[in-house]
């Protein structure tokens, strides 16, 4: 399994856009990346996916530049409601798979 | 609503207790896990399933059992409750050709 690097913690203010970036430098060739969010008393939620490029939907989009070492989460024009920890986890595409996750980024929007 | 449902939502046990953890999910997924997180910690993986008759163990088995009888339940079974399991305890599953996880609500498990 790829591990994944992701900052501990990261402060923003309501409205602007936030970028939480996770390092996965032995992602192997047939690994998916996704993120879910996890809000206090809470499972994690999924939030999104992808293989390489950008991937956008109605809550973020995820940048994944050409080498895939790396990859993006952005969260445009954060609310105080967005407040969470945002977990990177690289996956094996198709059949079994043994998903771990890191420790996450905690993200605290600020009035 | 479907889902993942855990049940207990909460359970204070005695040292050398045991109990199980149901789980349950009405999505006909294939794949089902067990989590366990400790406080400031992420989720670590205990045991999973990648279908009825299946299953595997993760990151932290020592002190569970698991087994999967059908494709809608999973529960988790402490053997004998120690301090060190005290946690919250989280199921997951998805479908095979997917790779988002729906996880249950949780149970938070205290043993004293």
């Amino acid at each position: 399994l790829a591990k994944t690097t992701q900052p501990i913690s990261m402060d923003s203010y309501e409205g602007q856009e936030v970028n939480i970036t996770c390092s996965h430098n032995n992602i192997a060739t047939n690994d998916y990346i996704t993120w879910y969010q996890q809000f206090p008393s809470q499972g994690p939620r999924f939030i999104i996916q992808g293989y390489k490029t950008k991937v956008t939907n109605e809550v973020a989009s995820l940048f994944i530049p050409a080498d895939r070492k790396s990859s993006t989460l952005s969260l445009p024009r954060v609310s105080l409601s967005d407040t969470a920890v945002y977990y990177c986890l690289v996956a094996e595409a198709g059949g079994y798979q043994k998903v771990t996750f890191g420790t996450g980024t905690k993200l605290q929007v600020i009035p | 609503n479907a889902g993942v449902t855990q049940t207990p939502k909460f359970q204070v046990l005695k040292t050398g207790q045991s109990m199980t953890l149901q789980c349950a999910q009405d999505m006909n997924h294939e794949y089902m896990s067990w989590y366990r997180q400790d406080p400031g910690m992420g989720l670590r993986l205990i045991h999973y399933s990648v279908g009825a008759g299946i299953t595997d163990q993760g990151e932290v088995p020592n002190g569970y059992n698991v087994s999967r009888s059908t494709t809608e339940d999973f529960p988790l079974r402490l053997l004998s409750a120690a301090p060190s399991q005290t946690s919250v305890y989280f199921c997951a599953s998805r479908r095979g050709s997917t790779y988002g996880y729906t996880f249950g609500s949780g149970t938070r498990l205290t043993v004293v």
